[in-house]
């Protein structure tokens, strides 16, 4: 079963507009994560919040974790053409070592 | 891609051959992990090790098995490979011991049984 759902499961907006995507999990967790997949290409690290942090940023992207109502949001600010791809959240529910995956928001930015 | 690797890329097979899957790291991390992807269903966890000849099951693991005989290379096994079968293939790799189990993954294997 899926731990983590994302919402919307597509987006599409314009260039230089900012993305939100949302994240739902189940169970209590260690930390969530957020990975982007372009086309056709494995999965890539984009940051980790740990479940005693609130909030986080790297560069145009900006995390926040509420374990009160098992959620996390992923905006990225400034969208550009190459943010283009699928973004999953990731829970450490079952145990560090393994993650369960959301199903994923396809994100579209169009010039 | 983090120094792993995935063959082949592409396969196509029929119902009831055996397939093997190969995953290749040269990062000496300790997991390795297969998925599996499908439209609607996200990345799913087939098999995972956590060390040479350590191996445990994951949410999907019917119809698989895996193997690890080395620290870099994690096998993934279809004994008679089924239509259901079809899919997008990934392994990651993870050093757990170093932190949070942030995971690198390979470029995949798209595999299609007919």
């Amino acid at each position: 079963s899926q731990q983590g759902e994302e919402d919307p499961q597509a987006l599409s907006i314009q260039e230089g507009e900012n993305a939100t995507m949302n994240c739902s999990y189940k169970t209590s967790i260690n930390n969530l994560q957020w990975y982007r997949q372009n086309s056709g290409r494995g999965l890539v690290h984009l940051i980790l919040i740990r479940s005693n942090e609130r909030e986080k940023h790297s560069g145009r992207l900006r995390v926040t974790l509420d374990t009160s109502k098992k959620s996390s949001s992923l905006l990225i600010t400034a969208s550009r053409a190459a943010d283009t791809a699928s973004y999953f959240c990731a829970t450490d529910a079952q145990g560090a070592q393994k993650l369960v995956f959301g199903q994923g928001t396809r994100l579209t930015i169009n010039p | 891609d983090a120094g792993i690797t995935q063959s082949p890329r592409h396969k196509v097979t029929e119902t009831g051959t055996p397939v093997t899957l190969r995953c290749h790291q040269t990062e000496n991390h300790r997991y390795m992990y297969w998925y599996r992807q499908d439209p609607g269903h996200g990345l799913r966890l087939i098999h995972y090790s956590y060390g040479v000849k350590d191996t445990d099951k994951g949410e999907v693991s019917d119809g698989y098995s895996v193997s690890r005989s080395k620290t870099e290379d994690f096998l993934l096994t279809l004994e008679s490979a089924t239509s259901s079968q079809t899919s997008v293939y990934f392994c990651a790799i993870s050093e757990f011991e170093r932190g949070p189990a942030t995971q690198y993954f390979g470029p995949g294997t798209r595999l299609t049984v007919l």
